[in-house]
Order: C-alpha cells, then sequence, then structure tokens
C-alpha cells in the first residue's frame, strides 16, 4: 500500500542547532511532494513544495528540502534553528496513481531556547 | 491567510447532539478536503470533493457526512455525537494535483 513515513515523531533541538527530518514514501510513479508546517494552536502551512525541476527546494524560513528519487526521500532541513521553528511537521506525497494526498504521521519538534 | 474560511471557531455541545461545520474554500479552488485532528489519532482525512462530487473517502465515520454545494461551499455534518469525537476540524482546498491551503479550523468540544 502506498504510505508516507517519518521516522521522528518527536525531536528536541537547542537554537542553533542544524535540523534535519526524515520522509520516505513508498511508490514508484510520478509524485508531488510537500512539507506543512503547524505551529502551536495554529492551523497548517505551506512550508515548501516539489513538483519537478531542481530536486532541492527552498521554502519560506530557511527551510529546504531536497528529493532524492532514488532512495523515495523527501528530508527537510535547515541549518540553524530558531525557538520560533517549535511546530509540528508533516510532509505530504500526492501520487500520480489517484492524485490522493498521502500524509505522513507528523514530527512534533521542539526547540530548546 | 489562506483564503479558506470555516465557521464557526469555536463548537461545544452534548453528546448525541448533531453539528454542521461550514467551509468555503479559496477563490478559484474546485475541491474541498476535510480533516480531523486529534490528540490521539493525529490528523486523519476524512473525505474530499471535486466541484460537487464526492472524490475520495478516508477514515469518516457513517456518523458523519459531508457536502459542497453549487458554490463550492462545503459542510460537514456529524451526528450522535460521542465525547471521542472531540477535535480539531480543518477544511482545506486545492484545484488538484496542486497544494492544498488549509483553513483556520473548526474546536468541537462534546461534553
Amino acid at each position: 500500500a502506498q504510505s508516507v513515513s517519518q521516522h521522528n515523531h518527536h525531536v528536541i533541538l537547542s537554537e542553533a542547532a542544524s535540523l534535519e527530518l526524515g520522509c520516505n514514501y513508498s511508490y514508484g510513479g510520478t509524485v508531488n511532494l510537500f512539507w506543512y508546517v503547524q505551529y502551536p494552536g495554529q492551523h497548517l502551512q505551506l512550508l515548501l513544495k516539489y513538483f519537478s525541476g531542481d530536486p532541492l527546494v527552498k521554502g519560506i524560513k530557511g527551510f529546504e528540502a531536497e528529493f532524492i528519487k532514488s532512495k523515495f526521500s523527501f528530508n527537510l532541513r535547515k541549518p540553524s534553528v530558531q525557538w520560533s521553528d517549535t511546530a509540528e511537521y508533516f510532509c505530504a506525497v500526492l501520487m500520480d496513481s489517484n492524485y490522493q494526498l498521502i500524509w505522513g504521521a507528523g514530527t512534533k519538534l521542539i526547540i530548546k531556547p | 491567510d489562506s483564503g479558506v474560511t470555516q465557521t464557526p471557531k469555536h463548537l461545544i455541545t452534548a453528546t448525541g447532539q448533531r453539528v454542521t461545520l461550514r467551509c468555503s474554500p479559496r477563490s478559484g479552488d474546485l475541491s474541498v478536503y476535510w480533516y480531523q485532528q486529534s490528540l490521539d489519532q493525529g490528523l486523519q482525512f476524512l473525505i474530499q470533493y471535486y466541484n460537487g462530487e464526492e472524490r475520495a473517502k478516508g477514515n469518516i465515520l457513517e456518523r458523519f457526512s459531508a457536502q459542497q454545494f453549487p458554490d463550492l461551499h462545503s459542510e460537514l455534518n456529524l451526528s450522535s455525537l460521542e465525547l471521542g469525537d472531540s477535535a480539531l476540524y480543518f477544511c482545506a482546498s486545492s484545484t488538484p494535483p496542486d497544494t492544498q491551503y488549509f483553513g483556520p479550523g473548526t474546536r468541537l468540544t462534546v461534553l
């Protein structure tokens, strides 16, 4: 079955640390890839997306993600996190088989000041 | 502001009751999606409508139903409410296969 895995459910970092959140999917066809962020008490907002072209995509607030097709991965990175990055991060994959968006379980990120 | 609006923001009701949540999509978006988010279940996709027709179903209970009207707004009806239905209900809209944009959500509390 098609699925999206976010391996870390909780991540705790100190300010200025580098961040990498993993996202892997199981599907061999064409995909559109998304990272959303949900700040405490708020709704989901789009961080970045990949449809085609340069596999390294840059999003808002200094986030970037790299699509590695051979690894079925779309990991989210940020070189230096801030306390305000405390949020839950969701990876989502749109597969061309049925154009349904499949969601990862989310990763709760806590940044210690 | 995503352009997706949801009403009401908060809803408090009793077990056994029925409520209706409303969503207006972004201008030009044809698809509406409903999600439930709770502490124990996380983010769950409920149902998708596209231009008035049901397109996909997720983990939606039989007590829940939805529809999309000709003006493209959507309503989610929750009936015979149980304590476990307390959650945040989000609506999102898109023109597939493009990005889904989320509304601010309705927080439902069932007492």
